[in-house]
């Protein structure tokens, strides 16, 4: 079993849409959760943390359930410019690397 | 701020030649990670360096792989011989290790094309 798992998509939307992309997690010793974003041919960039009460920055809102094991990511009033893939990464503790999913690539048409 | 550089961007080679990959990770950090990223495996971490030591090179696919890091601000990834199934983005990335998160930076990546 991958450690982190996401559905691959890709998740075709109109603009103004609102999207939900879900990731689980197999270590449950698991501490830190993220979302990094990555463009077409770029290299991934964070996106943003994922804290257990959930967390909101503008249209993008993180959820955690750490008894499911399970991260999320919505986002709301998709924009063509959030046309990307979106990377699930967790992390046992702050000295150790990341573990990024597959990524869930997003489409957004006008 | 230039980031974390790698060089040469493009590396388009033949099978059984050798293949040097660069990385100069930000300033500062103490932390370097080495990734591969291919469409059917996604990102893979296959080695990481603390203060410029190893750490953890079990995601080095075979011996034809290795890694060093002189120093604070230079890394290299060799592949030797390469073989046409190594074609793939590496990706280095670099942050301060810490015991609370710190945003990990990549590079742009070595796009490496063996034929």
């Amino acid at each position: 079993r991958k450690e982190v798992e996401q559905d691959p998509g890709p998740f075709n939307v109109p603009e103004g849409a609102t999207v939900a992309f879900n990731c689980t997690y197999s270590n449950s010793a698991s501490q830190s959760f993220f979302w990094y974003r990555q463009d077409c041919r770029k290299e991934p960039k964070l996106l943003m943390s994922v804290y257990s009460s959930g967390n909101e920055d503008g249209r993008f809102t993180a959820q955690l359930n750490r008894a499911s094991q399970y991260i999320s990511l919505l986002i709301r009033d998709s924009k063509l410019s959030d046309s990307a893939t979106y990377l699930c990464v967790v992390q046992t503790s702050g000295n150790t690397p990341l573990v990024f999913g597959k990524g869930t690539r997003l489409s957004v048409i006008a | 701020d230039a980031g974390v550089i790698q060089s040469p961007r493009h590396e388009v080679t033949e099978m059984g030649q050798e293949v040097t990959l660069r990385c100069k990770p930000i300033s500062g950090h103490n932390s370097l990670f080495w990734y591969r990223q291919t469409m059917m495996r996604g990102l893979e971490l296959l080695i990481y360096f603390n203060n410029n030591v190893p750490i953890d090179d079990s995601g080095m696919p075979e011996d034809r792989f290795s890694a060093k890091m002189p120093n604070a601000s230079f890394s290299t990834l060799k592949i030797q011989p390469s073989e046409p199934r190594d074609s793939a983005v590496y990706f280095c990335a670099s942050r301060e290790k810490g015991g609370t998160y710190n945003e990990q930076f990549f590079g742009p990546g070595t796009r490496l094309t063996v034929l």
